[in-house]
């Protein structure tokens, strides 16, 4: 039962417009969703969080929407660099003391 | 400040082998999280520690199992290797008592089985 769900598997973006990252959740028990930035033979480095009192959250060129009524969040990354070509995962988490992951999206950001 | 320090990087073991993972949380983090990566599945929660307890456990089968030491410092043991077990062993640590909150990632341990 997949309960965070990142439907695109890959991503193509020029460099310097905006991409799109969506994640979609089933459990309406979680409150409180992050954003993770993977490369290839490294652990996931946290980019972003959101709470879910909240329905933004920006630091920089990376901003958070949460829809919660959807269930659904994304990640804005504008403007793109090629340095933003990566894995990203979106988690979530509830009262349980665990992040339950998506299956990612890799983004390659192209010149 | 030094990270989460997961050793070995790489490891091949025979299935049937035992293995032990070592992971060494950010100093004065009490909290550690191991988490499995697969192509498939993607990032899979194992288990969680916290000032030595159990807190949580995922859906793995009892051939998994972990401990924390009084230092923090975690290790975990996959039995009876299976050739599904091959995979990026991910594991993480955190200040606080709740998860999310400066969760910060080793680079992990490849294991893979032959």
């Amino acid at each position: 039962d997949q309960q965070v769900k990142q439907n695109s598997p890959s991503l193509s973006v020029q460099e310097g417009r905006i991409s799109i990252l969506n994640c979609d959740y089933t459990n309406s028990m979680f409150d409180y969703f992050l954003w993770y930035k993977k490369y290839p033979a490294e652990g996931p480095t946290f980019l972003i969080s959101i709470s879910s009192i909240k329905d933004k959250n920006e630091d920089g060129r990376f901003t958070v929407f949460l829809n919660k009524s959807a269930k659904h969040l994304s990640l804005h990354i504008v403007p793109s660099q090629p340095g933003d070509s990566a894995v990203y995962f979106c988690a979530a988490t509830g009262t349980a003391s665990k992040l339950t992951f998506g299956t990612g999206t890799r983004l390659q950001v192209t010149l | 400040k030094a990270g989460v320090t997961q050793t070995p990087r790489y490891l091949i073991k025979t299935r049937g082998q035992q293995v032990t993972l070592s992971c060494s949380p950010i100093s004065g983090h009490r909290s550690v999280s191991w988490y499995q990566q697969t192509p498939g599945q993607g990032l899979q929660f194992l288990f969680e520690y916290f000032s030595e307890t159990q807190r949580n456990k995922g859906n793995f089968p009892g051939r998994f199992s972990g401990r924390q030491f009084s230092n923090s410092r975690s290790e975990m043991n996959v039995s009876t290797l299976e050739l599904g077990d091959s995979a990026l062993y991910l594991c993480a640590s955190s200040l606080r008592d709740r998860v999310g909150y400066g969760y910060t990632f080793g680079s992990g341990t490849r294991l893979t089985v032959v």
